[in-house]
């Protein structure tokens, strides 16, 4: 069966600080792997997706994520950020592109000035 | 082009009251998904329909039923309100086959409280 662990619950980073998030993920072929943020009160929106190909992927909003196979990881990161970054951060797979989505529990991203 | 709408936005029900959660996508979508999203659990699938008329359980769909009578609509029914569907419920809809140019588009979500 599918999964997906991220390890921090919580993280505060300083803004203009660099980010990491971590996803690791459990699934038996090429996974389709997705990263999602969640505004209080808000849906969510897709930060980056991968499929296939290159394994660094750049998205929205600066952010960028490395698929890693041999690690079974696909870390989000963020060069600088910026106060609007704070959210909720979701790390997801996918068997079949965007159907039956596992999601991680996510990670709350707290921004200090 | 207003995506994925749901209604309501927040509900409270009683203890075994039955309703209707709904959902509409005008994006010609044939994919559509409801999620149930709880403190710490990140989202949870609850039922899935790959097309009108086609629809399948998820990882939670105890307490749920659903119907897709048209690639636009498929509401989620609550047949019998507990506590323990207190949660934010999201719907989902996305092309058939995913590619670099598709993506996933989730509704506002659905608050609701069971007391």
């Amino acid at each position: 069966a599918q999964s997906v662990t991220q390890p921090d619950i919580h993280i505060t980073v300083s803004e203009g600080a660099s980010l990491e998030l971590r996803c690791n993920y459990s699934y038996g072929a090429t996974p389709y792997l997705f990263w999602y943020v969640q505004s209080p009160g808000q849906g969510l929106q897709l930060l980056l997706k991968y499929f296939s190909g290159d394994t660094l992927v750049q998205g929205i909003k600066g952010f960028e994520a490395e698929f890693k196979r041999s690690q079974s990881s696909f870390n989000l990161r963020k060069p600088s950020v910026h106060w609007s970054d704070a959210a909720e951060y979701f790390c997801a797979v996918g068997a079949l592109s965007f159907q039956k989505l596992v999601f991680g529990t996510g990670t709350r991203l707290l921004v200090s000035p | 082009n207003a995506g994925v709408t749901q209604t309501p936005k927040f509900q409270v029900l009683k203890t075994g009251q039955s309703m209707t959660l709904q959902c509409a996508q005008d994006m010609n979508h044939e994919y559509m998904s409801w999620y149930r999203q709880d403190p710490g659990m990140g989202l949870r699938l609850i039922h899935y329909s790959v097309g009108a008329g086609i629809t399948d359980q998820g990882e939670v769909p105890n307490g749920y039923n659903v119907s897709r009578s048209t690639t636009e609509d498929f509401p989620l029914r609550l047949l019998s309100a507990a506590p323990s569907q207190t949660s934010v419920y999201f719907c989902a809809s996305s092309p058939p086959r995913g590619d670099s140019n598709t993506e996933a588009f989730f509704g506002q979500g659905t608050r609701l409280t069971v007391v």
